[in-house]
């Protein structure tokens, strides 16, 4: 069976810090994977996914994955991060059923200090 | 407009009533799907319709009911609440019922049962 992981359950950061949240998955192809966003009284929003191809994709508002298939990883980076960045991010699994299932990892609430 | 609304935003319900959540997209999107998110947790797939066609998870089969009775509308039914239902429930939207579709969600609406 699929999972995700996200191992850290809360980040804090400075505003203008670099910044990564991991995500763990595990399955026997190679998934499709996002990273969704919640902002504080908003739906989740698509930040960026990845299903083939150049294994660093780009997201919006600057965030960039990195998928690494022997380490079963899509980790989340930006380079510098502005307050309006916390949130609860989540990273999610999808695979070739033909459906848009997807299983997410509990997330990781992001608290940017100002 | 690419929103996915639920209603109400709250909802409180007592043990062994019934409880009706209303979900509505305007993106003609084919596929709705319901979450079921608890604190500290994944969002956690209920079921879905792909066009007029219901797919339940095993795990929450008799549990959930839903209805579509066209393509913008979509409710997700509990027959007789329980403590256990107290959660956010999410209503999301897909343009195709493909793997790698970008996934439109609601704000939610929690549930709250007494």
């Amino acid at each position: 069976a699929q999972s995700v992981t996200q191992p850290d359950a809360r980040v804090t950061v400075s505003e203008g810090a670099s910044l990564q949240l991991r995500c763990k998955y595990s399955y026997s192809a190679t998934p499709y994977l996002f990273w969704y966003v919640q902002y504080p009284r908003q739906g989740l929003q698509l930040l960026l996914k990845y299903y083939s191809g150049d294994p660093v994709v780009q997201g919006v508002n600057s965030f960039e994955a990195e998928f690494s298939k022997s380490n079963s990883s899509f980790h989340l980076q930006k380079a510098s991060v502005h307050w309006s960045d916390s949130a609860v991010y989540f990273c999610a699994l999808s695979y070739n059923t033909n459906t848009g299932k997807l299983t997410f990892g509990d997330g990781t609430v992001l608290t940017v200090k100002p | 407009d690419t929103t996915v609304k639920q209603n109400p935003r709250y909802k409180l319900a007592r043990v062994g009533k019934p409880v009706n959540l209303i979900c509505s997209q305007t993106m003609n999107h084919d596929t709705m799907y319901w979450y079921q998110k608890k604190p500290n947790q994944a969002p956690k797939l209920l079921l879905f319709y792909y066009d007029k066609i219901l797919n339940r998870e095993a795990d929450t089969f008799e549990k959930f009911q839903s209805s579509r009775p066209n393509n913008s509308f979509c409710s997700l039914y509990i027959g007789s609440a329980g403590l256990e239902y107290s959660a956010m429930y999410l209503c999301a939207s897909s343009r195709a019922q493909v793997s790698n579709e970008r996934l439109f969600f609601g704000h939610g609406t929690k549930l709250s049962v007494l």
